[in-house]
């Protein structure tokens, strides 16, 4: 069973533009959800998706925006991008609800120069 | 603010010691997971330990919770440098699961 997929690997972005991230999640699973990683922050929770539904969100500024399609693929989008986006971006994914074992993709590598 | 806080920030073992690592939370919560990750990669599960349980065993992992203490610890045993990692302590309740901020591990050949 492939596990959770995530594109770009890697990307550089230059301020003021804006980004879109990729999540293929395992297959059956409904539930996508999204964190922002930095070293002095920590993991930090940006919103999950369940039913093409945003259900929870984190504490992040609209410039962070997601979707879930109906084939439970999930993209996030970064506008305006600043430079303290620079960040390791993870999705995981579960089968139903966060609540049980998340299931990580390898993330994505975004610096913004 | 942050549910689970990991406690040391830091830990150097030499390799076949036991690594002990703990987690404090705030709040009530329905479980508590423990997660590695490697470097600049995803995070791996490793356990999950229900509110109502006080131990749970994976291999050489053992983990403990403290309800009344609002506290977990992970234990390996007889570590190996493949537990090189950072470990993370994630406290789930109300279907929200809040990270720490990790504990790095290193093993010393």
């Amino acid at each position: 069973k492939a596990g959770v997929t995530q594109t770009p690997r890697y990307l550089i972005k230059t301020r003021g533009q804006q980004v879109t991230l990729s999540c293929s999640p395992i297959s059956g699973h409904r539930s996508v959800s999204w964190y922002q990683q930095t070293p002095g922050q920590g993991l930090q929770f940006l919103f999950e998706y369940f039913s093409e539904t945003q259900r929870n969100k984190g504490n992040f500024p609209g410039r962070f925006s997601g979707r879930q399609f109906s084939n439970s693929r999930s993209e996030m989008n970064v506008s305006t991008l600043e430079l303290g986006d620079s960040a390791l971006y993870l999705c995981a994914s579960s089968l139903e609800l966060t609540g049980n074992t998340i299931y990580f993709g390898e993330g994505s590598w975004l610096t913004v120069v | 603010s942050q549910q689970g806080e990991e406690d040391p920030q830091a830990l150097s073992i030499q390799e076949g010691e036991n690594a002990t690592m703990n987690c404090s939370y705030k709040t009530s919560i329905n479980n508590l997971q423990w997660y590695r990750q490697n470097s600049g990669r995803g995070l791996v599960h490793l356990i999950l330990i229900r509110s109502n349980e006080r131990e749970k065993h994976s291999g050489r992992l053992r983990v403990t919770l403290d309800t009344s203490k609002k506290s977990s610890s992970l234990l390996i045993t007889a570590s190996r440098a493949a537990d090189t990692a950072s470990y993370f302590c994630a406290a789930n309740r109300d279907d929200k699961i809040i990270f720490g901020k990790g504990t790095r591990l290193h093993i010393l050949p």
